[in-house]
């Protein structure tokens, strides 16, 4: 089976711009998760998408959001971005909603300028 | 609160020696267990989750409850063991399918 796949995987923005990026889970996967890698924070956990319902969400303003589509496919909104944001962005999908291995995807380098 | 820390930021062994990463973690309820790895240029893969008690790459890793830890082990380390590893607890009780990811630890194997 193919991986997850993540597009584009990498972007330039500049401050105050929006951007969209978007997840294709493995064919199968119904869940997917979002997650920020950072320097400085880590990996951090943004929102969780099952059955095109957001199920969990981290501490990130309001400016990050999602959503998921009938075929399972994701996408991730960042509007107004700040210098903070650059970031890789990870999405991760598992078969179903909890209780199952998370894999992921090869992440979108994100630079904002 | 959720906390999971890896103390050691930086290990490094050579070749042919036992490596042991260490992972502590505070966490309500009970949590279950993951080992993610990243090579170099690589995407996060999964190494080892608790409940399956398997041995991925001759790595192996005990749940302790009672010291809330969860090393992991290796007795012979190679080179191509050199990559960053996170530890990963996640409680679907309190927040479902969310992996906490420590710090991580990159483990370089010298030959």
């Amino acid at each position: 089976k193919a991986g997850v796949t993540q597009t584009p995987r990498y972007l330039i923005k500049t401050r105050g711009q929006q951007v969209t990026l978007s997840c294709s889970p493995i064919s199968g996967h119904r869940s997917v998760s979002w997650y920020q890698q950072t320097p400085g924070q880590g990996l951090q956990f943004l929102f969780e998408y099952f059955s095109e319902t957001q199920r969990n969400k981290g501490n990130f303003p309001g400016r990050f959001s999602g959503r998921q589509f009938s075929n399972s496919r994701s996408e991730m909104n960042v509007s107004t971005l700040e210098l903070g944001d650059s970031a890789l962005y990870l999405c991760a999908s598992s078969l179903v909603y909890l209780a199952d291995t998370q894999y992921f995807g090869p992440g979108t380098r994100l630079t904002v300028l | 609160a959720q906390r999971v820390t890896q103390p050691e930021k930086l290990l490094s062994v050579f070749k042919g020696a036992p490596v042991e990463l260490k992972c502590n973690y505070s966490y309500s309820g009970s949590p279950e267990l993951f080992w993610y790895v990243q090579y170099s240029r690589q995407r996060l893969q999964l190494l080892l989750r608790h409940i399956s008690r398997e041995s991925i790459k001759g790595f192996t890793a005990d749940l302790n409850k009672g010291e809330t830890s969860f090393h992991l082990k290796k007795p012979f380390a190679q080179e191509e063991d050199s990559a960053m590893y996170y530890c990963a607890p996640r409680s679907l009780e309190t927040s479902g399918s969310r992996l906490t990811f420590g710090e991580g630890t990159q483990l370089t194997v010298n030959p």
